[in-house]
């Protein structure tokens, strides 16, 4: 498809269990963002790869999550041991270069709910 | 710390009025900011952009306004439609930076 596609678009699990969510980004682009939005709150930054540097991961809130980029394309954001406050709307993003100047084009999220 | 911060929840207009939706930041390294509209299920699209530079810009039925010495931007929809009842989310980006710091978003209804 021509659009940024995730997957799945709703995951639920039981605490403690790990996750995995995929991304697979619009073909070219080469940055690809991953943000999630928790009841009520805003976007939140959690991790930014560009080409082949090396992953921002400034944002990711624990280390029980990770994500890596294969062949410059796909991503798995992993989430290991959830907790019930990980539940939320993941939702990944490429763009062609800076944001600033390309616009994020955004998937559709997964629904993670941990119960 | 909110970086950005758009303070009403929720704003409700008759069809064919004007809808402003109003956003403040603190980070005054901000350089560009841009609106994105979301609808349920769906992921957040991008409707407009505004550079630091300038106090206005204009797309159709879209403008924002930038005030910065205020640190301030609205976003004005005119006519209001119905199909523009999504959530609006305010973003602002600083120069050198990748990452795009977002409000928590505004439910705008439209009303026919």
């Amino acid at each position: 498809g021509a659009g940024v596609s995730q997957s799945p678009s709703n995951k639920v699990t039981e605490k403690g269990k790990d996750v995995e969510l995929r991304c697979d980004p619009i073909s070219g682009h080469t940055a690809l963002y991953w943000y999630r939005q928790s009841l009520g709150q805003g976007l939140e930054f959690l991790i930014y790869f560009q080409g082949n540097s090396a992953p921002d991961k400034s944002g990711l809130p624990s280390d029980r999550f990770s994500a890596e980029r294969t062949g410059g394309s796909v991503s798995t954001l992993t989430i290991q041991r959830t907790q019930q406050e990980d539940s939320a709307v993941y939702l990944c993003a490429s763009s062609l270069g800076l944001v600033g100047l390309e616009k994020l084009f955004f998937g559709s999220g997964t629904q993670l709910s941990v119960l | 710390d909110q970086q950005v911060k758009q303070n009403s929840p929720s704003l409700s207009v008759q069809e064919g009025r004007i809808s402003i939706l109003n956003c403040d930041y603190t980070n005054s390294m901000f350089d560009y900011f841009l609106w994105y509209k979301k609808y349920p299920a769906e992921g957040p699209t991008f409707l407009i952009s505004i550079s630091s530079i300038k106090d206005k810009n204009e797309d159709g039925r879209f403008t924002v306004f930038l005030n910065k010495s205020a640190k301030h931007l609205s976003l004005h929809i005119v006519p209001s439609q119905p199909g523009d009842s999504a959530v609006y989310f305010c973003a602002g980006i600083q120069g050198g930076s990748e990452k795009l710091v977002f409000g928590k978003g505004m439910k705008l209804t439209v009303n026919p």
